[in-house]
């Protein structure tokens, strides 16, 4: 079965703090991992997708095929990352995303 | 260009009555999506459509649900007599057309209540 997995509901780091928000995926093939933000009171928006290999706002994530994660990194947190973060699958050929529950990032003062 | 707009962003509906949800892609994008995002779980996709054609309706309830693109005016996702299991965010994107095909730019949802 095709299934993106957040184990983290909620993730509270201090500002500076590294940051790294899990995910893993269940897909046989090759799929399209992506990583949206939410910000509150915003819409979901598109923080970056693994095909790109770029560094937004700081934020790198490496998919890993032997682990099958694709885990989102920051060295320093900064206060303005609090918002929810969700990792999503696009299956091979299709245009449907598969999205994982989310993680709520709160970085602390 | 102002972004993938929904309408209404609240809608509160009784048992029996209809639900119409309205999505708007942004402009050059030929590509529309419907999510639902129940309370604690994440979104889950229910339909993909290009203009006047269903591409895929694999994450649609076989009843009630029903979801069109016209060839002219917004992309149209329809409850038929609700129940309070559909209160949901429902949200839409949108994708352009070439080799960001699925790079989804999302609305910021409609929050449907059913009484």
């Amino acid at each position: 079965a095709q299934r993106v997995t957040q184990p983290e509901k909620l993730l509270s780091v201090f500002k500076g703090a590294p940051v790294e928000l899990k995910c893993n995926y269940s897909y046989s093939g090759s799929p399209e991992l992506f990583w949206y933000v939410q910000y509150s009171r915003q819409r979901l928006q598109l923080l970056l997708r693994h095909i790109s290999r770029e560094s937004i706002k700081g934020f790198t994530a490496d998919l890993n095929k032997g682990e099958t994660s694709f885990h989102l990194k920051k060295p320093f947190a900064q206060e303005e990352d609090s918002a929810m973060y969700y990792c999503a699958l696009s299956p091979t050929g299709t245009y449907k995303y598969i999205f994982g529950t989310g993680t709520r990032l709160k970085v602390l003062a | 260009n102002a972004g993938v707009m929904q309408n209404p962003r609240h809608l509160v509906r009784r048992r029996g009555q209809e639900a119409r949800l309205r999505c708007s892609p942004m402009k050059g994008h030929s590509h529309v999506y419907w999510y639902r995002q129940l309370p604690e779980e994440g979104l889950k996709f229910m339909v993909y459509l290009q203009k006047e054609n269903i591409i895929d309706e694999s994450g649609m309830p076989k009843e009630r649900f029903s979801a069109e693109f016209p060839k002219e005016g917004p992309s149209i996702l329809r409850i038929q007599q609700v129940v309070r299991g559909d209160s949901a965010a429902y949200f839409c994107a949108s994708s352009p057309p070439g080799p960001r095909y699925n790079e989804q730019f999302f609305g910021p949802g409609t929050r449907l209540t059913v009484l």
